[in-house]
């Protein structure tokens, strides 16, 4: 199946820093990319949708100017978590659509990347 | 956002077969899919099924649909210590968002 890689993988940060996530898919374009929010024990939450060379389509309730999403190419998307504070420490984890033709619309998912915020 | 619904624990031994149940409330659902994910990990796709099919064998893993109570399982047969992770069901309506449960937990004993 199509590869998707994130980085880092973890990531501890003081209080007011930024911090930038990257997803990337390595063996196929994808156009569009997805971040994803985990707490614990809990399921995922959509937090936007990434569209190359488009602006993000962000989710009801998710601070765009605080989670800035890029995504430039075809195959990267970047997370930025702005002015970062403990409340956003989470594991975010990235997917990416693959338009190979194949009937199914499948997501892959990358690894998800720890974000602890101190 | 649409509604899908998971237990969150089940337990059962080496060797016995697993059974994860899933329900949600979109009947314009197309794609219904299972993803596992292990301690610290993404998502993996494990299997998916079309909205027009009732059931789907993969190996070990049987996938039942009742489009009509709105129902999904995932049987893992000849359960192993390796299946214990988090099962997650998800749907999708117009190839866009998918909407997620919140994750099964399942613990195999040795």
């Amino acid at each position: 199946g199509a590869v998707v890689s994130q980085h880092p993988s973890r990531v501890i940060c003081k209080s007011g820093t930024s911090v930038k996530i990257e997803c990337r898919s390595l063996d196929f374009q994808a156009t569009t990319m997805f971040w994803y929010r985990q707490f614990p024990k809990k399921s995922l939450m959509l937090m936007a949708t990434s569209n190359e060379g488009s602006k993000a389509t962000y989710e009801q309730g998710v601070e765009k100017d605080k989670f800035l999403i890029n995504h430039a190419s075809l195959t990267l998307s970047t997370l930025t978590v702005t002015s970062a504070h403990p409340e956003d420490s989470s594991f975010y984890i990235c997917s990416a659509r693959d338009f190979s033709g194949s009937e199914e619309d499948t997501q892959y998912f990358g690894p998800g990347t720890r974000l602890t915020v101190l | 956002g649409e509604d899908v619904e998971q237990s969150l624990f089940l337990s059962v031994r080496e060797g016995d077969s697993s059974v994860i149940n899933c329900t949600y409330t979109d009947s314009s659902s197309t794609y219904l899919y299972w993803y596992k994910q292990e301690p610290g990990a993404g998502l993996q796709l494990l299997t998916y099924i079309f909205s027009n099919m009732d059931m789907k064998q993969d190996q070990r893993l049987t996938v039942l649909l009742n489009k009509k109570d709105k129902h999904l399982s995932l049987r893992i047969a000849d359960t192993q210590t390796g299946d214990s992770a988090i099962y997650f069901c998800a749907e999708t309506r117009h190839f866009n968002k998918f909407y997620f449960g919140s994750g099964t937990k399942l613990n195999v004993k040795p």
